[in-house]
């Protein structure tokens, strides 16, 4: 009930196309939607997050959209740039008894933007 | 930068090896957790800390032992590792409470267990 699907494994996108990153969860506990970016050598950077009571949320040529009756949530980067080539997670926290936030990671997606 | 550094940044090391990894925040947060990154695997919580205290251990091995002397810096102990353990491995920190959920990463110490 704990886990974030996350799908394709892998993407190539030509430049200047949209990239679509798409997961999905179980556990309705789940409050918070964040997107990282990890590019190699660096660790997982915040890139945009969203929360359940909104459907959309659009950071320059990022946007969450976010479907909660299906459960669903999507990266879209428009006009996708080699800059652009990193590892996606997406996750889902949670508020514990312990009074800290659960983050539960997808198992990245792989995006290869080709000049 | 994100604030959370790691050393070291490369580690390789024989099954019968002791070392230690470290990482520090300078972000004034109260909490630290160690992942482990796999290649094609979701990252793996290992340990929580809160104010210095051990709250989870997500049923790790203890030839991995963690040590956070105040609230930033955080060590993970390593001995006689398998190579199964060669991974990234992933120090993060937050500010729990308050409405803060943002966790912050460091770039990771890479481990190869030879």
């Amino acid at each position: 009930q704990q886990q974030v699907k996350q799908s394709p494994q892998s993407l190539i996108v030509q430049k200047g196309g949209i990239s679509i990153i798409n997961c999905a969860y179980e556990n309705t506990a789940f409050d918070y939607f964040p997107w990282y970016q990890q590019f190699p050598g660096k660790g997982p950077a915040l890139l945009i997050a969203i929360r359940p009571d909104v459907s959309e949320k659009k950071e320059g040529r990022f946007t969450i959209s976010f479907n909660k009756s299906a459960k669903q949530f999507s990266l879209h980067i428009m006009d996708s740039q080699p800059g652009d080539s990193a590892t996606y997670f997406c996750a889902a926290s949670t508020p514990m008894d312990t009074g800290r936030r659960a983050l539960t990671f997808g198992s990245g997606t792989r995006l290869q933007v080709q000049p | 930068e994100t604030g959370v550094t790691q050393t070291p940044r490369h580690l390789v090391m024989g099954m019968t090896n002791k070392k230690s990894l470290k990482c520090e925040q300078h972000l004034g947060h109260n909490a630290m957790y160690w992942y482990k990154q796999s290649a094609k695997k979701p990252l793996e919580l290992m340990f929580v800390y809160n104010f210095k205290e051990q709250t989870e251990n997500n049923s790790v091995p203890s030839r991995f032992s963690p040590e956070c002397p105040n609230s930033s810096h955080l060590f993970l102990h390593l001995h006689t590792l398998q190579p199964e353990d060669s991974a990234l491995y992933l120090c993060a920190s937050s500010q729990d409470r308050g409405g803060a959920y943002e966790q912050y990463f460091g770039p990771g110490t890479r481990l190869t267990v030879t």
